[in-house]
């Protein structure tokens, strides 16, 4: 299993700033992914980080609106850049345990409450 | 495209009685994985519970059972004694054996009533 340290929990944050959210897991992983859920929604996926590479983001995600780093294999952050209150959501950081052959499980941070005022 | 249905938003159970939440899936893949997870008001995404296709036996775990319809693709999540720990929201995902990009359901809100 691992265990996925996500800062910070909340913040609350003026428009037209940005945040930087952070992801620490306790193990090497190689396929880190950030998630979107907005208020009593589901998740949606903004973008997969892979270590030594530039982030695949989905549809209707940029880089410059969430510019991602991935580092190391323990390690990434995500940015909400020039943040408005529509980016006001519940942010994720997730991994998928590819340490054995077959699926596991993802694992999930504790999420980051952003609220943008 | 691959998409999954969770028709139900909200579902209340008595503590102690069995609640059903259901979750159907379009898929043309024949491998692919199937999960329930739970979201309670902390944000903390846990694993209920998984099922791989492949597996014609339903998985169980503890008081959280599945029935696995491949035909039908279908996954409902049988929550036995419900407990009021058990209140969150759950959601229904899928991926298949290539990729490891989850398809999420909409989510059903459970509310336990003592």
């Amino acid at each position: 299993s691992a265990v996925i340290s996500q800062k910070p929990s909340r913040d609350i944050c003026q428009r037209g700033t940005s945040l930087t959210i952070q992801c620490q897991v306790d193990s090497q992983v190689t396929m880190m992914f950030w998630y979107r859920q907005q208020p009593g929604q589901s998740l949606t996926l903004i973008a997969t980080a892979n270590q030594g590479s530039e982030a695949t983001y989905e549809s209707g995600f940029v880089i410059d609106k969430f510019p991602i780093s991935r580092p190391n294999l323990t390690f990434s952050t995500l940015t909400v850049s020039n943040m408005s209150p529509e980016d006001s959501s519940i942010y994720l950081c997730s991994v998928e345990d590819q340490s054995v052959l077959v699926a596991t499980e993802a694992f999930f941070g504790q999420g980051t409450r952003l609220t943008v005022v | 495209a691959q998409t999954v249905t969770q028709s139900q938003p909200e579902m209340s159970v008595q503590e102690a009685e069995t609640v059903t939440l259901s979750c159907t899936y379009d898929t043309s893949e024949s491998d692919y994985y199937l999960f329930w997870y739970k979201q309670p008001p902390s944000r903390q995404m846990i694993l209920v519970i998984r099922q791989e296709a492949y597996k014609q036996q339903n998985a169980t775990e503890n008081r959280f059972s599945v029935n696995f319809q491949k035909a039908a693709k279908s996954f409902s999540l049988k929550i036995s004694d419900s407990q009021l720990g058990d209140a969150a929201m759950y959601f229904c995902a899928y991926r298949t054996n290539s990729n490891y990009q989850l398809i999420w359901g909409a989510g059903t809100k459970l509310i336990i009533k003592p």
